[in-house]
Parts: C-alpha cells; sequence; structure tokens
C-alpha cells in the first residue's frame, strides 16, 4: 500500500470515447505528476500539476488534460480516444516536483481501446 | 538521443550471481538518479536513489554513479528468482521539474 490510490484499476473504452482516470494522493504531497507505459516501455511523462496548476507537460496532444483539486485527488482525462492511447496510466506524487526522494507511484488503470 | 537510454535485455543471470544493470542520462545537469523494479502488470517500486558520484549500498543493491560519464548502474548481488523484473533507470532532470524515466532493462534469474 503505497498511499496513492487509482481508479478503476481497468478499463475498456471505444475508439472516440472519452475517458476520466482518477488519483488520489498522500496527503501533503501538493504534485503529481501523470506518466503513460506502452507494453515494453518506460513510463512516459504526460503532465504535472503543481498546487493546482499545470507544472510542464511532455509530448502529448492537447486531448489529454488533467486536474488537480485541493484534497490532493487529481484527473487525467483523454478525449476522442485512440487505440495507440492503450496503456498503463500511472500516477506518482510527491512533495515538490522535483522531489529529491523520488516518487511514489499508484498501481495504475490499464486503459485498454478497441 | 533519448534522454535516459538503457539496454532493454533480457538480461539472464544465474542464481546467487551479481546482475548488473546500466543507464546512461543526456542532461548533464541532471541532479538525482534513482532505480525502480517493476513486476509485470504492477507499477513501479523505488529501490535506490543516489545524488553523489559514487556508490551506495543497501543491502544487495548497490547504485553507482559517475557524472562525468553520465552514467549510472545498479548492481545486485546474490540474485534471487524474485529479482526477476524489469529495472527502471529514473533522472530528476536540470530544470528539477520532473522524473524521466528509461524503456527498462528486463531482468531474468534462472535457477
Amino acid at each position: 500500500e503505497t498511499g496513492v490510490t487509482q481508479s478503476p484499476t481497468h478499463l475498456i473504452k471505444t475508439r472516440g470515447q472519452q475517458v476520466t482516470l482518477r488519483c488520489s494522493s498522500q496527503s501533503g504531497h501538493n504534485t503529481v505528476s501523470w506518466y503513460q507505459q506502452a507494453l515494453g516501455q518506460g513510463p512516459q511523462f504526460i503532465f504535472q500539476y503543481y498546487r493546482e496548476e499545470e507544472n510542464g507537460r511532455g509530448n502529448f496532444p492537447p486531448r489529454f488534460s488533467g486536474l488537480q483539486f485541493p484534497n490532493y485527488s487529481s484527473e487525467l482525462n483523454v478525449n476522442a480516444l485512440e487505440l495507440d492511447d492503450s496503456a498503463l496510466y500511472l500516477c506518482a506524487s510527491s512533495v515538490e516536483p522535483g522531489d529529491l526522494y523520488g516518487y511514489t507511484f499508484g498501481s495504475g488503470t490499464r486503459l485498454t481501446v478497441v | 538521443q533519448k534522454e535516459v537510454e538503457q539496454n532493454s535485455g533480457p538480461l539472464s543471470v544465474p542464481e546467487g550471481a551479481i546482475a548488473s544493470l546500466n543507464c546512461t542520462y543526456s542532461d548533464r545537469g541532471s541532479q538525482s538518479f534513482f532505480w525502480y523494479r517493476q513486476y509485470s502488470g504492477k507499477s513501479p517500486e523505488l529501490i535506490m536513489s543516489i545524488y553523489s558520484n559514487g556508490d551506495k549500498e543497501d543491502g544487495r543493491f548497490t547504485a553507482q554513479l559517475n557524472k562525468a560519464s553520465q552514467y549510472v548502474s545498479l548492481l545486485i548481488r546474490d540474485s534471487q528468482p524474485s529479482d526477476s523484473a524489469t529495472y527502471l533507470c529514473a533522472v530528476i532532470n536540470s530544470s528539477a521539474s520532473k522524473i524521466i524515466f528509461g524503456s527498462g532493462t528486463r531482468l531474468s534469474i534462472r535457477p
């Protein structure tokens, strides 16, 4: 149990649909980072939120968006789903963006787009 | 050039031997370095962090950092079957804004 929870665990969606993934961080962790991990690849940085504002973004299109709330929860929204969006989506929390102690990951959401 | 590079493996090591995993990074200003272990279908788990040049030991694990060569390694002594996993090298970039991961090395410990 890492203190970072993600929901749902698994999800199947149809191409073109929209999806919302949720993450609940540890209390006091002001930073949440979202990663996409395709099969056989390392986690790819999607974006990061710090104190409810976007603090950096990776090479992902605008149809990937997010929110962070004052209660340490956050969302990743993906519109117009494509088959290549099928991946494990990981939420990671930390106190600061470049936390020297590293990030704590949730258990992930496995998204399958058919 | 990838920001963090690892050999994808698989690396096969006999039980009880030393497993050596390597990683290079491109951002010379990178500040902190991590090794995560990821079992199939699970999320990454932090096993080692290192910030200064040299070696850092924790149980059977030793992380080594050489900033001049932009090289990080992980040694696993007395390898056990439970060490079979993918090992992800990760780096905090020079602007200290995010952690960047390599693609991982798959390690297999054979009995």
